[in-house]
Protein backbone atom coordinates (compact mmCIF):
# COMPACT_ATOMS: atom_id res chain seq x y z
CA UNK A 1 0.00 0.00 0.00
CA UNK A 2 0.70 3.69 -0.55
CA UNK A 3 1.88 5.27 2.50
CA UNK A 4 -0.85 8.04 2.81
CA UNK A 5 -1.72 9.12 5.93
CA UNK A 6 -4.58 11.37 6.60
CA UNK A 7 -5.30 13.10 10.06
CA UNK A 8 -7.33 13.55 11.47
CA UNK A 9 -9.68 10.60 10.43
CA UNK A 10 -12.65 12.06 12.44
CA UNK A 11 -13.62 15.42 13.12
CA UNK A 12 -16.50 17.43 14.53
CA UNK A 13 -16.23 21.15 14.33
CA UNK A 14 -19.03 24.25 14.52
CA UNK A 15 -19.94 26.65 11.19
CA UNK A 16 -17.55 29.16 10.95
CA UNK A 17 -15.00 28.03 12.42
CA UNK A 18 -11.43 27.12 10.90
CA UNK A 19 -10.31 23.38 9.63
CA UNK A 20 -7.20 22.22 8.11
CA UNK A 21 -6.65 18.86 7.45
CA UNK A 22 -3.95 17.53 6.38
CA UNK A 23 -2.02 14.33 4.23
CA UNK A 24 1.19 13.00 4.50
CA UNK A 25 3.05 11.01 1.99
CA UNK A 26 5.85 8.85 2.12
CA UNK A 27 6.20 7.97 -1.39
CA UNK A 28 7.81 11.21 -2.96
CA UNK A 29 5.14 11.21 -5.33
CA UNK A 30 5.33 14.84 -7.15
CA UNK A 31 1.27 15.51 -7.35
CA UNK A 32 -1.12 15.43 -4.83
CA UNK A 33 -4.63 15.54 -4.53
CA UNK A 34 -7.79 16.89 -2.42
CA UNK A 35 -11.51 15.01 -3.43
CA UNK A 36 -14.21 15.44 -1.64
CA UNK A 37 -16.90 12.66 -1.53
CA UNK A 38 -20.51 13.02 -1.36
CA UNK A 39 -23.40 10.94 -1.51
CA UNK A 40 -24.86 11.05 -4.85
CA UNK A 41 -22.25 13.04 -6.53
CA UNK A 42 -18.89 10.89 -6.71
CA UNK A 43 -15.86 12.28 -5.62
CA UNK A 44 -14.64 15.73 -6.78
CA UNK A 45 -11.89 17.68 -6.30
CA UNK A 46 -11.23 20.30 -4.63
CA UNK A 47 -7.69 21.24 -5.36
CA UNK A 48 -4.35 19.43 -6.48
CA UNK A 49 -0.51 20.31 -6.66
CA UNK A 50 1.78 19.46 -8.97
CA UNK A 51 5.02 19.99 -6.85
CA UNK A 52 5.81 22.57 -4.41
CA UNK A 53 4.41 25.51 -3.90
CA UNK A 54 2.13 24.89 -6.93
CA UNK A 55 -1.30 24.54 -6.80
CA UNK A 56 -4.30 24.71 -8.81
CA UNK A 57 -8.04 24.93 -8.17
CA UNK A 58 -10.36 22.17 -9.13
CA UNK A 59 -14.15 22.21 -9.93
CA UNK A 60 -15.10 22.73 -6.19
CA UNK A 61 -12.54 25.24 -4.53
CA UNK A 62 -15.26 27.79 -3.37
CA UNK A 63 -14.50 28.19 0.67
CA UNK A 64 -10.99 25.92 0.37
CA UNK A 65 -7.79 26.70 0.19
CA UNK A 66 -4.50 24.71 -0.01
CA UNK A 67 -0.77 25.17 1.05
CA UNK A 68 2.42 22.86 0.27
CA UNK A 69 5.45 23.97 1.42
CA UNK A 70 7.50 20.15 1.80
CA UNK A 71 6.64 17.16 -0.76
CA UNK A 72 5.10 15.58 1.64
CA UNK A 73 2.82 17.28 2.92
CA UNK A 74 -0.28 18.79 1.44
CA UNK A 75 -3.12 20.59 3.56
CA UNK A 76 -6.43 21.63 3.15
CA UNK A 77 -8.11 24.63 4.87
CA UNK A 78 -11.68 25.46 5.74
CA UNK A 79 -11.56 29.27 6.63
CA UNK A 80 -14.70 29.76 7.84
CA UNK A 81 -16.46 26.03 8.23
CA UNK A 82 -20.25 25.87 6.68
CA UNK A 83 -23.08 22.65 7.01
CA UNK A 84 -22.21 22.03 3.26
CA UNK A 85 -18.33 21.26 4.00
CA UNK A 86 -19.68 18.21 5.83
CA UNK A 87 -18.11 15.52 4.06
CA UNK A 88 -15.90 12.56 3.29
CA UNK A 89 -12.18 13.81 2.31
CA UNK A 90 -9.60 11.89 0.74
CA UNK A 91 -6.21 12.88 -0.20
CA UNK A 92 -4.66 11.05 -3.49
CA UNK A 93 -0.81 10.92 -4.73
CA UNK A 94 0.27 10.12 -8.25
CA UNK A 95 3.75 9.80 -9.55
CA UNK A 96 2.67 10.38 -12.40
CA UNK A 97 0.11 12.22 -14.51
CA UNK A 98 -0.41 10.38 -17.38
CA UNK A 99 1.08 7.52 -19.03
CA UNK A 100 1.71 3.93 -18.15
CA UNK A 101 2.53 4.51 -14.38
CA UNK A 102 -0.77 6.96 -14.29
CA UNK A 103 -2.56 5.73 -10.85
CA UNK A 104 -3.95 7.60 -8.30
CA UNK A 105 -3.24 6.27 -4.52
CA UNK A 106 -5.77 7.03 -1.71
CA UNK A 107 -5.66 7.59 1.92
CA UNK A 108 -8.05 6.60 3.75
CA UNK A 109 -10.22 9.77 4.27
CA UNK A 110 -11.32 12.05 6.63
CA UNK A 111 -14.66 12.25 8.19
CA UNK A 112 -15.65 15.83 8.61
CA UNK A 113 -18.53 17.18 10.24
CA UNK A 114 -19.76 20.77 10.45
CA UNK A 115 -22.31 21.62 12.96
CA UNK B 1 -17.87 19.71 -19.37
CA UNK B 2 -17.06 16.73 -19.07
CA UNK B 3 -18.89 14.12 -17.37
CA UNK B 4 -19.08 10.30 -16.27
CA UNK B 5 -22.71 8.83 -15.82
CA UNK B 6 -23.19 4.79 -14.26
CA UNK B 7 -26.23 2.79 -13.96
CA UNK B 8 -27.88 3.57 -10.86
CA UNK B 9 -27.43 1.05 -7.96
CA UNK B 10 -26.99 -1.13 -5.74
CA UNK B 11 -26.42 -4.05 -7.21
CA UNK B 12 -27.44 -6.87 -5.84
CA UNK B 13 -26.12 -10.39 -7.37
CA UNK B 14 -25.27 -13.86 -6.00
CA UNK B 15 -22.32 -15.73 -6.04
CA UNK B 16 -20.82 -16.76 -9.67
CA UNK B 17 -23.10 -14.14 -11.55
CA UNK B 18 -22.00 -11.97 -14.31
CA UNK B 19 -21.73 -8.83 -13.58
CA UNK B 20 -22.24 -5.65 -15.85
CA UNK B 21 -21.87 -1.99 -14.68
CA UNK B 22 -22.68 0.57 -16.90
CA UNK B 23 -20.74 3.62 -17.50
CA UNK B 24 -20.94 6.42 -20.72
CA UNK B 25 -18.79 9.27 -20.81
CA UNK B 26 -18.78 13.12 -22.19
CA UNK B 27 -15.66 14.42 -23.27
CA UNK B 28 -13.47 16.57 -25.74
CA UNK B 29 -10.99 15.45 -27.50
CA UNK B 30 -9.74 11.23 -26.77
CA UNK B 31 -10.13 11.05 -23.01
CA UNK B 32 -8.32 7.98 -20.45
CA UNK B 33 -10.69 5.97 -19.00
CA UNK B 34 -10.65 4.28 -15.00
CA UNK B 35 -12.67 1.83 -12.97
CA UNK B 36 -12.18 2.77 -9.65
CA UNK B 37 -13.09 0.59 -6.53
CA UNK B 38 -13.65 1.33 -2.82
CA UNK B 39 -14.15 -1.25 -0.25
CA UNK B 40 -16.39 -0.70 2.81
CA UNK B 41 -13.57 1.59 5.01
CA UNK B 42 -11.06 2.59 2.97
CA UNK B 43 -10.12 5.03 0.33
CA UNK B 44 -10.52 3.90 -3.56
CA UNK B 45 -8.03 1.81 -5.41
CA UNK B 46 -7.50 1.58 -9.51
CA UNK B 47 -9.03 -1.65 -10.78
CA UNK B 48 -7.97 -1.01 -14.82
CA UNK B 49 -7.64 1.13 -17.26
CA UNK B 50 -7.60 1.95 -20.83
CA UNK B 51 -6.12 5.16 -22.80
CA UNK B 52 -7.29 4.93 -26.45
CA UNK B 53 -10.26 3.49 -28.15
CA UNK B 54 -10.73 0.09 -28.57
CA UNK B 55 -8.50 -0.61 -25.31
CA UNK B 56 -9.59 -3.53 -23.05
CA UNK B 57 -8.48 -2.95 -19.43
CA UNK B 58 -8.43 -5.42 -17.08
CA UNK B 59 -7.65 -7.35 -13.76
CA UNK B 60 -8.35 -9.54 -10.94
CA UNK B 61 -11.38 -11.29 -13.69
CA UNK B 62 -12.29 -7.48 -14.33
CA UNK B 63 -12.68 -6.11 -17.79
CA UNK B 64 -13.69 -3.03 -19.54
CA UNK B 65 -13.36 -1.73 -23.41
CA UNK B 66 -12.81 1.65 -24.35
CA UNK B 67 -15.80 2.49 -27.00
CA UNK B 68 -15.69 5.68 -28.51
CA UNK B 69 -18.64 5.31 -31.26
CA UNK B 70 -20.71 4.42 -28.22
CA UNK B 71 -18.87 6.81 -25.58
CA UNK B 72 -18.67 3.95 -22.77
CA UNK B 73 -16.72 2.08 -20.77
CA UNK B 74 -18.85 -0.60 -18.96
CA UNK B 75 -17.17 -3.19 -16.11
CA UNK B 76 -18.11 -6.78 -16.81
CA UNK B 77 -16.87 -9.79 -15.00
CA UNK B 78 -18.07 -13.46 -15.55
CA UNK B 79 -18.66 -15.09 -12.07
CA UNK B 80 -18.46 -12.40 -9.08
CA UNK B 81 -17.25 -13.14 -5.29
CA UNK B 82 -18.22 -12.16 -2.26
CA UNK B 83 -15.39 -10.31 -1.74
CA UNK B 84 -16.26 -8.31 -5.01
CA UNK B 85 -18.97 -6.49 -2.25
CA UNK B 86 -17.58 -2.84 -2.81
CA UNK B 87 -18.22 0.47 -4.80
CA UNK B 88 -17.10 0.85 -8.48
CA UNK B 89 -16.20 4.48 -9.71
CA UNK B 90 -16.42 4.99 -13.16
CA UNK B 91 -13.91 8.16 -13.90
CA UNK B 92 -11.93 9.51 -17.18
CA UNK B 93 -9.49 12.16 -17.51
CA UNK B 94 -9.05 14.65 -20.43
CA UNK B 95 -5.89 14.25 -22.66
CA UNK B 96 -4.25 17.61 -21.11
CA UNK B 97 -5.21 17.32 -17.99
CA UNK B 98 -2.40 16.74 -14.70
CA UNK B 99 -4.05 13.71 -13.53
CA UNK B 100 -7.49 15.47 -12.54
CA UNK B 101 -10.26 12.83 -13.12
CA UNK B 102 -14.08 13.23 -13.34
CA UNK B 103 -15.69 10.70 -11.22
CA UNK B 104 -18.90 9.10 -12.11
CA UNK B 105 -21.46 8.79 -8.57
CA UNK B 106 -20.38 5.41 -7.86
CA UNK B 107 -22.40 1.80 -7.84
CA UNK B 108 -22.89 -0.34 -4.79
CA UNK B 109 -22.69 -4.04 -5.68
CA UNK B 110 -23.23 -6.46 -2.81
CA UNK B 111 -22.85 -10.54 -4.01
CA UNK B 112 -24.57 -12.96 -1.72
CA UNK B 113 -23.10 -16.38 -1.21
Amino acid sequence: DAGITQSPRHKVTETGTPVTLRCHQTENHRYMYWYRQDPGHGLRLIHYSYGVKDTDKGEVSDGYSVSRSKTEDFLLTLESATSSQTSVYFCAISESPTGEREKLFFGSGTQLSVL
Amino acid sequence: GDSVTQMEGPVTLSEEAFLTINCTYTATGYPSLFWYVQYPGEGLQLLLKATKADDKGSNKGFEATYRKETTSFHLEKGSVQVSDSAVYFCALRRGSTLGRLYFGRGTQLTVWP
